[in-house]
């Protein structure tokens, strides 16, 4: 069966940096792009990013370019995202996120949901 | 910024039915954006429920179905349960691999 398993939580002081992971398993690593989305406490679901797993490319938020990087390591089948120099509006739980289909396709959405990493940024 | 807008919240008694949207601040919303649909208990991931417009994803009850309302995308819930008080997010494929979550609707079951 799919699954995406995370890393587990990190607290950051701020101007910090974290990287979270996202093990994948259950299908064809590189057969799908994955995504990262956050959610600060309280607040909406808020789109991050993604990478295609069989190419390595990438695609941030405007709101995020320049901050975070989103890499794969398709030998461990996994995806990374860090984002740098972390402040407190930063603290929420981050998903990754496969994406079944994709622009053009017949279908594109996200179906196999990470259980969620939770990020807080405190000094 | 293409902003895409939920009702904050909504409330549904019992057994009834709730018509949920998802709107662009401009324009109209049609299946080229790739609408779904996602329900989030507190402190769990999101579930996906409905994708491409109207598609229900696996294990997804029937009274849960997608369609186009005028210009917005929808989520109607017929039949409702208490297990169906949830956070329902909306998200819109904007092209040029951009995607964007509605606000969330907050929907209660009294």
């Amino acid at each position: 069966q799919v699954q995406l398993v995370q890393s587990g939580a990190e607290v950051k002081e701020p101007g910090a940096s974290v990287k979270i992971s996202c093990k994948a398993s259950g299908y064809t690593f590189t057969s799908y792009a994955i995504h990262w989305v956050r959610q600060a406490p309280g607040q909406r679901l808020e789109w991050m990013g993604w990478i295609t797993a069989v190419n390595g490319n990438t695609k941030s938020s405007q709101q995020f370019q320049g901050r975070v990087t989103i890499t794969r390591d398709t030998s461990a089948t996994t995806v990374y995202m860090e984002m740098s120099n972390l402040g407190s509006e930063d603290t929420a739980v981050y998903y990754c996120v496969r994406n079944r289909g994709g622009s053009g396709g017949n279908i594109n959405y996200f179906d196999f949901w990470g259980q969620g990493t939770l990020v807080t940024v405190s000094s | 910024q293409t902003v895409v807008t939920q009702e904050p919240s909504f409330s549904v008694s019992p057994g009834g039915t709730v018509t949920l949207t998802c709107a662009l601040s401009s324009g109209s919303v049609s299946s080229s954006y790739y609408p779904s649909w996602y329900q989030q208990t507190p402190g769990q991931a999101p579930r996906t429920l409905i994708y491409n417009m109207n598609i229900r994803s696996s294990g997804v009850p029937d009274r849960f179905s997608g369609s186009i309302l005028g210009n917005k995308a929808a989520l109607t819930i017929t039949g409702a349960q208490a297990d169906d008080e949830s956070d329902y997010y909306c998200v819109l494929y904007m092209g040029s691999g951009i995607w964007v979550f509605g606000g969330g609707t907050k929907l209660t079951v009294l």
